[in-house]
């Protein structure tokens, strides 16, 4: 399989408890993404990396979130002390830098759902 | 007002009709948009992508934005009851490329 792959695909905790997602990109992609997804709403950027470096982080990432892609490859994202807000599809999406030849287009992974009681 | 708006509907159509798909925008600094299709519990995956104002066409998909008017859309001509999914717009500046989406449509395609 050459596709995104996130896990785990769905995820029920308690309010408080800390949750890890992972995601494990196209191979030969160097950017990694993670979005946040709400019923009946489109996918909401959270961070993305070039290679291990995280490049940007939205306003939406609070200091309870958490993402690190140590050696370029895979990528984790924790949130802390979970609250109900929380509770959404994290979608992971990879590309290749957009170029003459290419779009840049996301590959977007199934997501992870994460239900928060 | 959000950067994206685009209208959730749902939209029911039968099959053979032709679809116009919608969104609106704020930023005049959205150069590339795309659509993604997202079938239930399912990540997007990307349907068409342009680049400035213009139409493109990819078999029964035509994509057309209008930069002037901040307004862009999608056609699917003979819709198939396999259309029926959520079609999400999205828009980026150049230099990040980093999407940013509207709330998606839900389109209905009935036998």
């Amino acid at each position: 399989d050459t596709g995104v792959s996130q896990d785990p695909r769905h995820k029920i905790t308690k309010r408080g408890q800390n949750v890890t997602f992972r995601c494990d990109p196209i191979s030969e992609h160097n950017r990694l993404y993670w979005y946040r997804q709400t019923l009946g709403q489109g996918p909401e950027f959270l961070t993305y990396f070039q290679n291990e470096a995280q490049l940007e982080k939205s306003r939406l990432l609070s200091d309870r979130f958490s993402a690190e892609r140590p050696k370029g490859s895979f990528s984790t994202l924790e949130i802390q002390r979970t609250e109900q807000g929380d509770s959404a599809m994290y979608l992971c999406a990879s590309s290749t830098p957009p170029g003459t030849l290419n779009t840049g287009e996301l590959f977007f992974g199934e997501g992870s759902r994460l239900t928060v009681l | 007002q959000k950067e994206v708006e685009q209208d959730p509907g749902p939209l029911s159509v039968p099959e053979g009709a032709i679809v116009s798909l919608n969104c609106t925008y704020s930023n005049s600094a959205f150069q590339y948009f795309m659509w993604y299709r997202q079938y239930s519990r399912k990540g997007p995956e990307l349907l068409m992508y342009t680049y400035s104002s213009g139409n493109k066409e990819d078999g029964r998909f035509t994509a057309q934005v209008d930069k002037s008017s901040k307004y862009i859309s999608l056609f699917i001509r003979d819709s198939q009851p396999s259309d029926s999914a959520t079609y999400l717009c999205a828009m980026s500046v150049g230099g990040s490329y980093i999407p940013t989406f509207g709330r998606g449509t839900s389109l209905i395609v009935h036998p």
